[in-house]
């Protein structure tokens, strides 16, 4: 079975500044794909990145980046330049194996960005 | 162009109605998935279809859930007698049928069981 793990319940970051959402997942799967969602407080699951674990080269969309170490099973969220509207809950989710669709979430980790 | 939709956004009734929930994936879209997120659960899911193929029924909790998908497009998440524990937000999401593609979501139903 898959698990996916954010040991960070909450965070803040002051505006402006750069801040790093953890996750940890487990899979026996070779060929698999790794996601991070943002859910504002309009319930929207949006989201924010996509990586495949057989691509090297880490993901990027415009301020966000992750840091995907494969050998530790680690996909951290790196956020620069901190908005206001990055506030949300952020959930790293995995989905394993060929043919599979189920995703997995991880329990999420609360940001708030403060002024 | 547009996204998800789901109707209605909320939803409160009594213990024992039914209820459904409505969504409207993005078109082109053939893949669609119903998730349910709850306090003490997390993001479950529940039923995933795909195309004209039978669906993936695996995650629904109990014979009380059922879902349809009518003519590839619009599905409706029924569930009958509902109980308190019912009481979560429901979430649909539609795909390409490609291998890691990725879900997108709509804004989701908020169902209150009281």
């Amino acid at each position: 079975a898959q698990t996916v793990t954010q040991s960070q319940p909450e965070m803040s970051v002051q505006e402006a500044e750069t801040v790093t959402l953890s996750c940890t997942y487990d899979t026996s799967e070779n060929n698999y794909y790794l996601f991070w969602y943002k859910q504002p407080p309009s319930r929207q699951m949006i989201l924010v990145i996509r990586q495949e674990a057989y691509k090297q080269q880490n993901a990027t969309e415009n301020r966000f980046s992750v840091n995907f170490q494969k050998a530790a099973k680690s996909f951290s969220l790196k956020i620069s330049d901190s908005q206001l509207g990055d506030t949300a809950m952020y959930f790293c989710a995995s989905l394993s194996g060929a043919g599979s669709y189920q995703l997995t979430f991880g329990k999420g980790t609360k940001l708030s960005v403060i002024p | 162009g547009a996204g998800v939709s789901q109707s209605p956004s909320n939803k409160v009734t009594e213990k024992g109605k039914d209820v459904e929930l409505r969504c409207d994936p993005i078109s082109g879209h053939t893949a669609l998935y119903w998730y349910r997120q709850s306090l003490g659960q997390g993001l479950e899911f529940l039923i995933y279809f795909q195309g004209n193929s039978a669906p993936d029924k695996s995650g629904l909790p109990s014979d009380r859930f059922s879902a349809e998908r009518t003519g590839g497009s619009v599905s409706t998440l029924t569930i009958q007698r509902t109980q308190q524990e019912d009481s979560a937000v429901y979430l649909c999401a539609s795909s390409l049928v490609l291998a890691g593609a990725a879900q997108y979501f709509g804004p989701g139903t908020r169902l209150t069981v009281l």
